[in-house]
């Protein structure tokens, strides 16, 4: 069965400060991994795509790495701001399959 | 204003009652998706439709219903509304299911309560 799995579930941290976020997937055979950000009481917006052939990916202060071998996908953001506050959500699809598999999401707050 | 639009925002509703929850994208996209979102459980696909005219089951299909008249509507209805189907609902368009490259961009949510 596919899966996606993140962590943290959830996150404090302190502003102008870094963080991490970890993806672990099995989704087989893999296509692209998004990952996306989700304000509170708003839609998800897509961040960035990673596809087979791609190890690291920027988006502004979001940067986005994928190991295919191990399937481990992370989202570091750097210098955080307050608007960086929201949910996380990595998302895989698979190759030939309609329907993408969806993490649980990690929940950051931003404090100042 | 380019996107997608649901309505209502939120709704409560009496266990039993019918209830469609409408979701309008002008994308002229092929694909659009209904998921209910629960704390702690994350997104979960309700049904999908490839393009006009077809549609298909997701993840946690029970209790739910779709129709796909036209490229631009995707109603969701709920046909005897219980408890357990208090959510946030969220309706998502792409250009296609196929390869998967292509973004999916999703509605600002319904928050229904069936009491």
């Amino acid at each position: 069965k596919n899966q996606v799995e993140q962590s943290p579930q959830s996150l404090i941290i302190l502003e102008g400060k870094n963080c991490t976020l970890q993806c672990n997937y099995t989704v087989s055979p893999f296509s692209n991994l998004r990952w996306y950000k989700q304000d509170t009481g708003r839609g998800p917006v897509s961040l960035t795509i990673m596809t087979f052939s791609e190890n690291t990916k920027s988006n502004g202060r979001y940067t986005a790495t994928l190991d295919a071998d191990t399937k481990q996908s992370s989202l570091h953001i750097t210098a955080s701001q307050l608007s960086d506050s929201a949910s996380y959500i990595c998302v895989v699809r698979s190759g030939g399959s309609y329907i993408p598999t969806f993490g649980r999401g990690t929940s950051l707050i931003v404090h100042p | 204003i380019a996107g997608i639009t649901q309505a209502p925002t939120s709704q409560i509703l009496a266990a039993g009652r019918r209830m469609t929850l409408r979701c309008t994208q002008d994308m002229r996209h092929n694909a659009m998706y209904w998921y209910r979102q629960d704390l702690g459980l994350g997104l979960r696909l309700i049904h999908y439709s490839n393009t006009a005219g077809t549609t298909g089951k997701g993840e946690v299909p029970d209790g739910y219903s779709v129709s796909r008249a036209n490229t631009d509507d995707f109603p969701l209805t709920l046909a005897s509304a219980v408890p357990s189907q208090t959510s946030v609902y969220f309706c998502a368009s792409s250009e296609s299911t196929g390869q998967g490259l292509t973004e999916a961009f999703f509605g600002q949510g319904t928050r229904l309560t069936v009491v």
